[in-house]
């Protein structure tokens, strides 16, 4: 059963900290996104890699970072997390006509 | 710009049929897709739509009309647990998603 897994469905951190979230996929996908979603703003881009050392930064990429070393694995990085940052975290990764997500991370930062 | 309209909220009875609309403006077409999202969960694949006309899946149908830019989700025989929100998202040109704000369906019995 294909699917994309996330390190952790909730997290509490405090502003300031360094968070990475971890996204891995198991269907060799080239692509892989970074969404964060709040209520009544919909699904917004934070940043994609369209290849392994490949990143593009999305709609909204101010304060995050990521990394793609390997293809089937990519972070999200928070340099020092702000209570703004509070939200659900959404890796995604696709090929034509599939796009697959995995389950969230709501993140909370205090 | 690009951009993805469909309706912020829709109110059906459980048992009926309900149509949720979808019209796009992108930087080209390279499909299009219906996800369906229970509140705190992540977004679920519902169908894909590359051709224009109508694909059909159980209770869901999905339709395109890419002349149009226009998409809908139909849902028969509504149950309570299709309650829930519905994104529309187009591949444009890019390979990028676009996405629409998402229809939240409520059903009543």
């Amino acid at each position: 059963d294909v699917k994309v897994t996330q390190s952790s469905r909730y997290l509490v951190k405090r502003t300031g900290e360094k968070v990475f979230l971890e996204c891995v996929q198991d269907m060799d996908h080239e692509n892989m996104f970074w969404y964060r979603q709040d209520p009544g703003l919909g699904l917004r881009l934070i940043y994609f890699s369209y290849d392994v050392k490949m990143k593009e930064k999305g709609d909204i990429p101010e304060g995050y970072s990521v990394s793609r070393e390997k293809k089937e694995r990519f972070s999200l990085i928070l340099e020092s997390a702000s209570t703004n940052q509070t939200s659900m975290y959404l890796c995604a990764s696709s090929s034509a006509g599939q796009v697959l997500f995995g389950p969230g991370t709501r993140l909370t930062v205090t | 710009g690009q951009n993805i309209d469909q309706p912020t909220e829709m109110t059906a009875t459980e048992g009926a049929i309900v149509q949720i609309n979808c019209t796009y403006q992108t930087s080209g077409f390279n499909g299009l897709f219906w996800y369906q999202q229970h509140a705190g969960e992540a977004p679920t694949f519902l169908s894909y739509n590359v051709l224009d006309g109508l694909e059909e899946k159980g209770r869901f149908s999905s339709f395109l009309s890419r002349s149009k830019g226009y998409s809908y989700l139909l849902l028969k025989e509504l149950q309570m647990k299709d309650s829930a929100s519905y994104l529309c998202a187009v591949m444009d040109s890019n390979y990028q998603l676009i996405w629409g704000a998402g229809t939240k369906l409520i059903i009543k019995p």
